[in-house]
């Protein structure tokens, strides 16, 4: 069975940093493109960060390029985000969600977490 | 980036009632090298993690009852659940994974 168990989210003050980690397991961790998906308090899905199977290749909205850092060990099974200079409208549920092996056959994010909470506030 | 806009925000049906959700995205998710749309539906229950119903625009993922079914192409796409039933009380989400990844704002779906 497929599993993510995401942690690490908490209260943290404007211009703080925090990282999430998603331990994985039920599947080949490692063949897998993994990404963070946030919701926000108004219910909104938002797309924050997507790391390649090897974890070469990164990508990120522009809405927290230069401020998240999406990272995996493959040893461990583990996916991160380790967030900085954060902000109010970062405030979310964030989820680790399996996305593909390979962009032709590409469902979507065919598994998600149960989600770890961010909010920042001062 | 590709924007999604979902209708209507929110529908209420009675049970057995046939439901349709549009979700229309502002440039086309047909990935050329396949001729796929890459689009996905999500179903999210109260309290509960999002769920990968549809993807393809029309391919039901395992385990899905067969009275939701994904269609449409291009730019416009439909879900459409054939018999609501109690259990389907849920936000449906759209979501194109062509370039970059977007979601659609939700469908809320009350049972009357």
């Amino acid at each position: 069975e497929v599993m993510l168990v995401e942690s690490g989210g908490g209260l943290v003050k404007p211009g703080g940093s925090l990282k999430l980690s998603c331990a994985a397991s039920g599947f080949t961790f490692s063949s897998y493109t993994m990404s963070w998906v946030r919701q926000t308090p108004e219910k909104r899905l938002e797309w924050v960060a997507t790391i390649s199977s090897g974890g070469g290749n990164t990508y990120y909205p522009d809405s927290v390029k230069g401020r998240f850092t999406i990272s995996r060990d493959n040893a461990k099974n583990n996916l991160y985000l380790q967030m900085s200079s954060l902000r109010s409208e970062d405030t979310a549920l964030y989820y680790c969600a399996r996305y593909s092996q390979f962009i032709t056959t590409a469902k979507g994010f065919d598994y998600w977490g149960q989600g770890t909470t961010l909010t920042v506030s001062s | 980036n590709i924007m999604m806009t979902q209708s209507p925000s929110s529908l209420a049906v009675s049970a057995g009632e046939k439901v349709t959700m549009s979700c229309k995205s502002s440039q086309s998710v047909l990935y050329s090298s396949n001729q796929k749309n890459y689009l996905a539906w999500y179903q999210q229950k109260p309290g509960q993690s999002p769920k990968l119903l549809i993807y393809w625009a029309s391919t039901r993922e395992s385990g899905v009852p067969d009275r939701f079914t994904g269609s449409g192409s291009g730019t416009d796409f439909t879900l459409t659940i054939s018999s609501v039933q109690a259990e389907d009380l849920a936000v449906y989400y759209c979501h194109q994974y062509l370039s970059s990844r977007t979601f659609g704002g939700g469908t809320k779906l009350e049972i009357k």
